[in-house]
């Protein structure tokens, strides 16, 4: 089944401790990006990547980092996570002119 | 930036049709997509216009106007079950792809 997928779906932490998000897809895209959605504020791209070792700044891109060392794979990290990041993020790919797939969202709160 | 306009709140009747409109700058355009996203759940695909035109599929049509910079979703025969947001997202040229707020439609009985 094509699809996209992304660990944990829930996570509560605290302020200043490192974590990662992990995004898988199987459909051999070559884009994948990163949104965060919060009330009011809709879908805003953190990250997105063309292809393997080709990664851009979106909108919102302070307080993450992103790598893309396999192509199906896109993990996002928080180094030093803090409570202004607590929203609910989704991964994405699609080929260059087609739809995009979204995983199913990570909820992250940080106290 | 780009500044992509849709109603933030519609509400429609069971069985009425309702119209989403969406509106752009057209610098750079180069295709529209509609998604729908249920409170909680990811956004899931619901149409893509490059051309001119409305494009129809079972009770859900989007048009498109290029040079307006316009489009929008037409949803007929609503069901209970369309309560949801709608997100317009253009696309533009070098792939980046914009989403807007989104309109969230209520569907009363």
């Amino acid at each position: 089944e094509a699809q996209v997928t992304q660990n944990p779906r829930y996570l509560i932490t605290v302020t200043g401790k490192k974590l990662t998000v992990t995004c898988s897809q199987n459909m051999n895209h070559e884009y994948m990006s990163w949104y965060r959605q919060d009330p009011g504020l809709g879908l805003r791209q953190i990250y997105y990547s063309m292809n393997v070792e080709v990664t851009d700044k979106g909108d919102v891109p302070e307080g993450y980092k992103v790598s893309r060392k396999e192509k199906r794979n896109f993990p996002l990290i928080l180094e030093s996570p803090s409570p202004n990041q607590t929203s609910l993020y989704f991964c994405a790919s699609r080929r260059e002119r087609g739809e995009q797939y979204f995983g199913p969202g990570t909820r992250l709160t940080v106290t | 930036g780009q500044n992509i306009d849709q109603p933030t709140e519609m509400t429609a009747t069971e069985g009425a049709i309702v119209q989403i409109n969406c509106t752009y700058q057209t610098s750079g355009f180069n295709g529209l997509f509609w998604y729908q996203q249920h409170a909680g759940e990811a956004p899931t695909f619901l149409s893509y216009n490059v051309l001119d035109g409305l494009e129809e599929k079972g009770r859900f049509s989007s048009f498109l106007s290029r040079s307006k910079g316009y489009s929008y979703l037409l949803l007929k025969e609503l069901q209970m079950k369309d309560s949801a947001s709608y997100l317009c997202a253009p696309r533009f040229l070098g792939g980046k792809l914009i989403f807007g707020q989104g309109t969230e439609l209520s569907v009363k009985p």
